[in-house]
């Protein structure tokens, strides 16, 4: 299957700071999708991109479609304790069509 | 709109139990998804269906495991026969129109094998 890797892995942060991750893949995506995950909960959407290049912004979470459709970008400004939680990519490859391909998460702790 | 809805969520069984999972999608949407999650990972796919046809499934799939969705509503996914490395979370997700469109998640079932 379609291999995502999703870097850093874990990130401890100050509250306030900005942070940013991204996700990065050997094929060409269609849509790029960002969730939040908390524990024993499912994940929630933040973020959908459907274009090349297109920046996207919900709140304090601005999400990239890198230019090349093989990557994706989210950056988390002016971190909050809430923030804590497990941010996840997501993405459909352009020949595949039916099936998002899941990144393996950046764990962020927010420290007060 | 009461989201994806996932019952129950925990259970405990024995190996060599079968165990059934419900999931109730978002109530318009026409596509509904199964995915399995381990500690650590990413959502894996498992299977998805459009309205009431089953269309994909993945390799992870096996024989023991089976979903159904009978009038494009809710669904329910079996597993058979459960195995300890069947622990895990399962997670429904469903979403209107098209596969670009985003999937919705319900908060999962958590399975756990003595």
């Amino acid at each position: 299957g379609q291999q995502l890797n999703q870097s850093p892995q874990s990130m401890f942060i100050q509250e306030g700071e900005d942070v940013s991750m991204n996700c990065t893949s050997s094929s060409i995506f269609n849509t790029w999708l960002w969730y939040k995950q908390d524990p024993g909960e499912g994940p929630v959407l933040l973020i959908a991109l459907y274009k090349a290049g297109e920046l996207t912004s919900n709140g304090r979470l601005t999400a990239q479609f890198g230019i090349t459709r093989k990557d994706s970008f989210l950056n988390i400004s002016a971190s909050i304790p809430s923030d804590v939680g497990i941010y996840f990519c997501a993405g459909l490859p352009r020949n595949t069509g039916n099936q998002f391909y899941f990144g393996t998460g950046t764990s962020l702790t927010v420290i007060p | 709109d009461t989201g994806v809805s996932q019952n129950p969520r925990h259970k405990i069984t024995k190996r060599g139990q079968n165990v059934t999972f419900r999931c109730d999608p978002i109530s318009e949407h026409n596509r509904l998804y199964w995915y399995r999650q381990t500690l650590g990972q990413g959502p894996e796919f498992l299977t998805y269906f459009q309205n009431e046809a089953q269309l994909e499934k993945s390799r992870l799939l096996s024989d023991r495991f089976s979903a159904e969705r009978p009038k494009g509503s809710f669904s329910t996914l079996e597993i058979q026969r459960t195995e300890q490395g069947d622990s895990a979370m399962y997670l429904c997700a469903s979403s209107w129109g098209s596969a670009t469109q985003p999937q919705h998640f319900g908060d999962g079932t958590r399975l756990s094998i003595l």
